[in-house]
This record gives structure tokens, sequence and C-alpha cells, in this order.
């Protein structure tokens, strides 16, 4: 069964910093790009960042980039995102999830359970 | 930016068939696929690539699309269907990646 776990979230000060870990088992992790997604409080998704399978591209959304940094460790099946100047804005579950791709087209499955960042002085 | 447009919200009663729609300038070219969140849970994948039901998603779930909007069917829906629903896709480019606004579904 395929599984994603994440965690590393928290309460932040504005202007700290968090890593988030993603760990991945049930399939051939090194095989699949992966992607981070958040979702504000009664909001939205959100697209954050993603990062191909042998981490030669990453990808941000422009809310994220220059702040956030995504990376993966093959050999331990785990993906990470390290945020830095954590603002308000920010406050969300975010969600680990593996790409699933045909030809040029990807989406997102399956989707971890998410962990909580909030952001507050 | 790119931008999907959804309604904000659905209401049918049991056994009904809800349509949900996703409006986007790309869509003629790009396909759309289809999220549902239930209370608390993590996005589940229900249609892809326009029409495509992942084996695991129940046949009442189907998908279409015609020129800018893609539309989620939901034929004889069920309380269990009650969720938050989310179309993605991306713009032309393939570079945004993008999600609706997300509509939630009322069955009662």
């Amino acid at each position: 069964e395929v599984q994603l776990v994440e965690s590393g979230g928290g309460l932040v000060k504005p202007g700290g910093s968090l890593r988030l870990s993603c760990a991945a088992s049930g399939f051939t992790f090194s095989s699949y790009s992966m992607n981070w997604v958040r979702q504000a409080p009664g909001k939205g998704l959100e697209w954050v960042s993603s990062i191909t399978s042998t981490s030669t591209s990453m990808k941000y959304a422009d809310s994220v980039r220059g702040r956030f940094t995504i990376s993966r460790d093959n050999a331990k099946s785990l993906l990470h995102l390290q945020m830095n100047s954590l603002r308000a804005e920010d406050t969300a579950v975010y969600y680990c999830a593996r790409e699933e791709a045909d030809k040029f087209y990807t989406w997102f499955d399956p989707w971890g359970q998410g962990t909580r960042v909030t952001v507050s002085s | 930016s790119y931008e999907l447009t959804q309604p904000p919200s659905v209401s049918v009663s049991p056994g009904q068939t809800a349509r949900i729609t996703c409006s986007g300038d790309a869509l003629p070219k790009k396909y759309a696929y289809w999220y549902q969140q239930k209370s608390g849970q993590a996005p589940v994948l229900v249609i892809y690539e326009d029409i495509k039901r992942p084996s695991r998603i129940p046949e009442r779930f189907s998908g279409s699309s015609s020129g800018t909007v893609a539309t989620l069917t939901i034929s004889g829906a069920q309380a269990e269907d009650e969720a938050d629903y989310y179309c993605y896709s991306t713009d032309n480019s393939g570079n945004q990646r993008v999600f609706g606004g997300g509509t939630k579904l009322t069955v009662l």
C-alpha cells in the first residue's frame, strides 16, 4: 500500500523557519517526482513546490519562491520542505503528494494526511 | 495568473445527479483533474485526464470536458459524497499548476 506520512509541522513565529518531511513507502520513491500542496484554514488548495525524481529540477509557486526549498533523499525515501522567513499567510496544512504522469500531463496521487503549520507571534 | 473557476456550492437530494463545473481558458488544450476532500481528510483523486476514473472510485463519478468547461458528474449522489470538490489543471505553458476554488457539495 502506498503511504505518505508528513511530519515537522508546528507553531513558529513570523520570520522563523521550519523543516517538513514526508516519509514514503509502498512504491519506488526514486522513480517519481514529488510535490507539496498546502491548504490555508478554510481555504482551497495551493500547489507549493515540486521536485523531479533525481532532483534535477525544482519548481516553486511565486508565493514561496526564494523562501522555501524542496529536497529529497531517495536512499531514505524522504521528501523535505525547508521553509524560511515564514509569514502569517504561510499558515496551512501542508500535504505531500506523489506526481503521476502520462506523457506531458501530470497530476497528484496519492496525498499524505498533511502536517499543520501555524505562523503566529 | 491563470485561474480555474468553480461554483462555491452545489446542492442535490439523495439519488439526484450533481454536476460541478470548472472553467478555464486553457481547458480546451489541457486536461482537468478532480479531487474530493471530505472534512478533515486529505484530497482524493476521483477523475483524471478529463474523463478517466481510478478503479477504486465508484462508477457514479464521471467527468467530461467541452471547450473551456470541465464537468464532474455524480449520478445518483449519496450522502457519503458530501465533500468539497476541487478541479486542477495547468495553464497553456504547463508552468502554472492551479486548483479551482472548490465546490461544496451538499446532499440532503
